[in-house]
């Protein structure tokens, strides 16, 4: 059975901090690894990923992968109180559209 | 902009109570999704559909059932509700071979 794991649960910074957010995964047929950021309502694509060692970049965030580790980091810089969410990891096997989620973490920036 | 609509954004129900909660997308995606979400648990797909009157088990199937008559709605029904069924229910669609998903709002469902 695929699994994602996500750390920390829940994290709490002061707004200009730096954060990682943590995903490990184990899949059968690994295709793509998926950030997905949610606020109040839909969760919100941010970046997939499908090579190692290739970094993703939006903004002040980022994220790569590392598939003989078997995980992922998302990096947030100079943190904003917008940035207040559950961030979720997905994994995605080939052969299958399915997700798998991990259990999400939940980022707090105090102003 | 693609657009995934669940009808209802908050529902109460009895226990026992039949009830359906609609997802509509207006992109012609051939892929919906039903996940619920629970803190500590994470997104959990209870059912999936490929295309019009096809449906596959996710992995928490258990007390649910779908119906898929149209290609762009996908109705996630609980034929008896019971209290353990209080949760936030996502749906999704994409098309095939799409890169990710795109989310509906998510109904948040109490069953007192």
């Amino acid at each position: 059975e695929d699994k994602v794991v996500q750390s920390p649960l829940s994290l709490v910074v002061h707004e200009g901090d730096t954060v990682t957010l943590n995903c490990s995964y184990e899949v059968t047929n690994f295709r793509s690894l998926l950030w997905y950021k949610q606020e109040k309502k839909a969760p919100t694509f941010l970046f997939m990923l499908t090579s190692s060692g290739i970094e993703k970049k939006s903004g002040r965030l980022s994220s790569i992968l590392d598939k003989k580790e078997l995980f992922s980091i998302l990096n947030i810089t100079a943190t904003q109180t917008g940035d207040s969410a559950v961030y979720l990891c997905a994994s995605r096997d080939f052969g299958n559209e399915k997700l798998t989620f991990g259990t999400g973490t939940r980022l707090t920036i105090i102003p | 902009d693609v657009k995934v609509t669940q009808s209802s954004r908050y529902l109460v129900k009895r226990t026992g109570e039949k009830v359906f909660l609609e997802c509509v997308q207006d992109m012609d995606h051939e892929n919906m999704f039903w996940y619920r979400q629970d803190p500590g648990l994470g997104l959990r797909l209870i059912y999936f559909s490929y295309d019009v009157k096809m449906k596959e088990k996710g992995d928490i199937p258990e007390g649910y059932s779908v119906s898929r008559e149209k290609k762009e709605r996908f109705s996630l029904i609980l034929e008896s509700a019971s209290t353990n069924q209080t949760s936030m229910y996502l749906c999704a669609s994409s098309f095939e071979g799409a890169k990710f998903y795109t989310f509906g709002s998510g109904t948040r469902l109490t069953v007192v």
